[in-house]
């Protein structure tokens, strides 16, 4: 079945520094992939829609200079948080819409997330 | 208004009990109707969707979808201690770009 990888799984930086994550479609070219942003106890938030060869789509509120995202091919796309924050931290998560998958063509598979911890 | 929301519980339910978590959404022009399930520490995953009216069945899950009163729901039957979880209700509307928007989730706990 469709596989989207995220790495890394965790990470724990110093305020000021930027952190970059990876998300890779394993068997299937994505050429649109999203990005979410989830607080404890709170749902999913899109930050946003990443387009390959082309300029991503952010969301209302969401800072496009300090969260960079580049999507260089049909296969990878990465956020990177720049001059992290505390506040920063989160678990984020990335996903594609798989060609197959057991519900069918197009369904939003998510990667296992990362886990932002910024000191 | 929020867009999707649902009662963020805790739920809890015996087990072999049948489990209802509800959603309702504000956008009428919403076309697609996703129910994810997202164990602590973990990325949500897909349980299934819905795009008619009605009722859907998977296995133990069942989706019902009312659109005049933009409401969604996720039934489980048979509930077991492994269905213990956070249930989260995802809505599409393809003419707003199709992006899928998220409730702020049901917590369930099944007690055996």
């Amino acid at each position: 079945g469709a596989v989207v990888s995220q790495h890394p799984s965790w990470v724990i930086c110093k305020s000021g520094t930027s952190v970059k994550i990876e998300c890779r479609s394993l068997d299937f070219q994505a050429t649109t992939m999203f990005w979410y942003r989830q607080f404890p106890k709170q749902s999913l938030m899109l930050m946003a829609t990443s387009n390959e060869g082309s300029k991503a789509t952010y969301e209302q509120g969401v800072e496009k200079d300090k969260f960079l995202i580049n999507h260089a091919s049909l296969t990878l796309s990465t956020l990177t948080v720049t001059s992290a924050h505390p506040e920063d931290s989160s678990f984020y998560i990335c996903s594609a819409r798989a060609p197959v998958s057991r519900h069918g063509a197009n369904v939003l598979t998510f990667g296992a997330g990362s886990r932002l911890t910024v000191l | 208004q929020k867009e999707v929301e649902q009662n963020s519980g805790p739920l809890s339910v015996p087990e072999g009990a049948i489990a209802s978590l509800n959603c309702t959404y504000s956008d009428r022009g919403s076309q697609s109707f996703f129910w994810y399930r997202q164990y602590s520490g973990k990325s949500p995953e897909l349980i299934m969707f819905i795009y008619s009216n009605g009722d859907k069945e998977d296995g133990r899950f069942t989706a019902q979808l009312n659109k005049a009163s933009q409401y969604v729901s996720l039934l489980i039957r048979d509930s077991q201690p492994s269905d213990s979880a956070t249930y989260l209700c995802a809505v599409r509307n393809y003419n707003q770009g199709g992006k899928l928007i998220f409730g702020q989730g049901t917590e369930l706990s099944v007690k055996p």
